[in-house]
């Protein structure tokens, strides 16, 4: 099955730096990457994600790439804010094979402190 | 919309009480999914349910028992709840077209 490792698992950034997260992913079928931002107290919630037909994808300050050669993938966070701070997770999964359709394996998360 | 909703919010449990997490979802969603969240091990997934009558084990599926009741709700049971067992459960909903999930806000149990 999928593995997924993601790292760092924490990142203090000053604001206004940039931030980066990396995850590499073990199964050459998976084809769908998204990322998830958990807040304090509250559920994951999806900010951007990446399907294998595209290298690179971005929303305003947040950036994701993937290299399907190597199996890593990135998400690139611009101008970082204090609101920024949270739990970062990756994931991976295959849209198509029917045993792993639709269950992300994920990362095991990267605490995001940004400092004022 | 109220998106995927999760009761209770919080739980405390003596070792070998029952109880079971209720999760419901209004998007109309043929997959759910039950996950624990333990500190430094992301999300595991316990059971998942890809419709309606469905369900299949995921990660981490012993000590737990689940039923899709109907195609907007998902419950996940303890029978006998171990220490092992505290952590943070999230239920999620998927649109499978695009492979998005949608999580609730969690469930917080402690068992004694």
């Amino acid at each position: 099955g999928e593995n997924v490792e993601q790292h760092p698992s924490t990142l203090s950034v000053q604001e206004g730096d940039s931030a980066v997260i990396k995850c590499t992913y073990s199964d050459s079928a998976s084809n769908y990457f998204p990322w998830y931002k958990q807040e304090l107290g509250k559920g994951p919630q999806l900010i951007i994600d990446i399907r294998s037909n595209v290298g690179e994808k971005k929303d305003q300050r947040i950036a994701v790439t993937l290299n399907k050669t190597a199996k890593h993938f990135s998400l690139h966070i611009t101008e970082t804010q204090p609101e920024d701070s949270a739990v970062y997770f990756c994931a991976a999964t295959s849209l198509q094979g029917l045993d792993s359709w639709g269950k992300l394996q994920f990362g095991a998360g990267t605490q995001v402190v940004v400092t004022p | 919309n109220a998106g995927v909703t999760q009761t209770p919010k919080f739980q405390v449990l003596k070792t070998g009480q029952s109880m079971t997490l209720q999760c419901a979802q209004d998007m109309n969603h043929n997959s759910m999914y039950w996950y624990r969240q333990d500190p430094g091990m992301g999300l595991r997934l316990i059971y998942y349910s890809a419709s309606e009558g469905t369900t299949d084990k995921g990660e981490v599926p012993n000590g737990y028992n689940v039923s899709r009741l109907n195609k907007r709700e998902f419950s996940l049971r303890l029978e006998s709840a171990a220490p092992s067992q505290t952590s943070v459960y999230f239920c999620a909903s998927s649109d499978e077209d695009r492979g998005q999930e949608f999580f609730g806000p969690g469930t917080r149990l402690t068992v004694l």
